[in-house]
């Protein structure tokens, strides 16, 4: 079955450090989704990546979807103490949505 | 804002009890789906239902694991035997979009079962 992979599994940033996060399919997807999850909480949807070299920003987030419609990565310019959390992709297959395990950002203030 | 339901938000059982977990998913949502994380650990996919089916099905969703949709609300997931590995955070989610292009998916705030 299809399988998307993430990596790194934590990062440890200083604040106003700059954080990426990346996610790799086994097979092609039809979009790619990424949710942020605050300790404690459930994951909240960011943004859904539909086109092959699609890029899309909100504000210091840089969402990429690759030309193969394989990987995608999440990029956040100078980090701040409300960024914390954990970052999931989410590809879509057929009929389902599968996350990848995820990338514990912390920041030190 | 509408939001996705969840009930109990924590059940405690004993190993071998059947257990049932309830959502409410977004009224005008299509599609349905259940998701289970254990503690630290990633999102798993569990079940995708749409059109009162099961649209797909993961590995960890086996004989022990039943979906339903009883009425026009609620959309319930029943665990027949627990063990303890069952023990885990469990969403339920649901979106609005058409196959192979879902949409966002709102979450539920969870239903934490423990299995003693």
């Amino acid at each position: 079955g299809q399988q998307v992979m993430q990596i790194p599994q934590y990062q440890h940033v200083q604040e106003g450090e700059d954080f990426t996060t990346y996610c790799n399919s086994s097979t092609t997807l039809s979009n790619i989704q990424w949710y942020k999850q605050r300790p404690g909480g459930h994951p909240v949807f960011l943004i859904q990546l539909v086109k092959s070299g699609e890029v899309k920003k909100q504000k210091r987030l840089t969402f990429q979807f690759g030309e193969a419609k394989k990987n995608s990565s999440l990029h956040i310019t100078a980090t701040q103490t409300t960024d914390v959390g954990t970052y999931f992709c989410a590809g879509e297959g057929n009929n389902d949505m599968r996350f990848g395990a995820g990338t514990r950002l912390t920041v030190k203030p | 804002e509408p939001e996705v339901t969840q009930t109990p938000s924590h059940q405690v059982t004993q190993m071998g009890q059947e257990v049932i977990l309830r959502c409410v998913p977004i009224s005008n949502h299509l599609y349905f789906y259940w998701y289970r994380q254990i503690l630290g650990q990633k999102v798993e996919f569990l079940v995708s239902f749409y059109n009162n089916e099961i649209s797909e099905k993961s590995e960890i969703f086996d004989d022990q694991f039943s979906v339903e949709r009883p009425d026009g609300s609620n959309f319930t997931l029943k665990i027949r035997s627990t063990k303890l590995e069952d023990s885990a955070m469990y969403f339920c989610a649901s979106s609005e979009g058409a196959r192979a292009n879902t949409g966002e998916l709102f979450f539920g705030e969870g239903s934490r079962l423990t299995v003693l």
